[in-house]
């Protein structure tokens, strides 16, 4: 039931680019993403539903390819605050449940 | 606006102790969930409600129980502590209508610090 996420962990330079991949074996009909820093909990950062929508505020952006089953969070300019490890989450939209995925540990260096 | 509130921030218990994360939240959210995050892991489900009276497993549910008599309180109970439930506990919370959790924010806890020794 719990998306899988790639890669597991990412090394950047600031100001370079990074995409994160959140895969379901389950139909979707959302996809959230959060960021969470260490020893804090997670952070919303942005809701794209069924429809292929593409979403982003900032320099980050993500997409949903519902046929795919796929997300993929966009990061450009990546900048130091952007360090974390990142969550997709998933709703079916059958029953109530959410899961979040694997995680995604994404380190931004000078 | 407190949002939603976890306490204890941290704990150690025993093995074979039983206890009780407290949540509340003040949005008046439907929906409830708890998680566990393990080290360097993500989030699993532990258990979650859509709403008052109506509460539901999740993926790990083995060891822990929840009741939620009120739209605000959605405690989670520990019986029978074990060292593998030393874990990261979230709360959270979101509001919806329709088609689950879709389409809405779920808001998290600040977390609770559990060790079982």
């Amino acid at each position: 039931q719990q998306p899988v996420q790639s890669p597991q962990a990412v090394i950047l330079r600031e100001g370079e680019d990074a995409v994160i991949n959140c895969s379901s074996s389950k139909a979707l009909y959302s996809v959230h993403w959060y960021r969470q820093k260490h020893g804090e909990a997670p952070v919303f950062l942005m809701i794209l539903l069924k429809g292929g929508e593409q979403k982003g505020h900032d320099k980050i952006s993500a997409s949903f390819n519902e046929k795919k089953q796929q997300s993929s969070l966009y990061l450009t300019a990546s900048q130091l605050s952007y360090s974390g490890t990142y969550f997709c989450g998933t709703d079916p939209g059958t029953g109530n449940q959410f899961y979040f995925g694997t995680g995604t540990s994404l380190t931004v260096i000078p | 606006n407190a949002g939603v509130t976890q306490t204890p921030k941290f704990r150690i218990l025993k093995i074979g102790q039983s206890m009780t994360l407290q949540c509340t939240q003040d949005m008046n959210h439907n929906y409830m969930y708890w998680y566990r995050q393990d080290p360097g892991m993500g989030l699993k489900l532990i258990y979650y409600s859509v709403g008052a009276g109506i509460t539901d497993k999740g993926e790990v549910p083995n060891g822990y129980n929840v009741s939620r008599s009120t739209t605000e309180d959605f405690p989670l109970r520990l019986e029978l502590a074990a060292p593998s439930q030393t874990s990261v506990y979230f709360c959270a919370s979101s509001y919806s209508i329709g088609q689950g959790a879709s389409g809405n924010t779920i808001y998290f806890g600040e977390g609770s610090w559990l060790t079982v020794v």
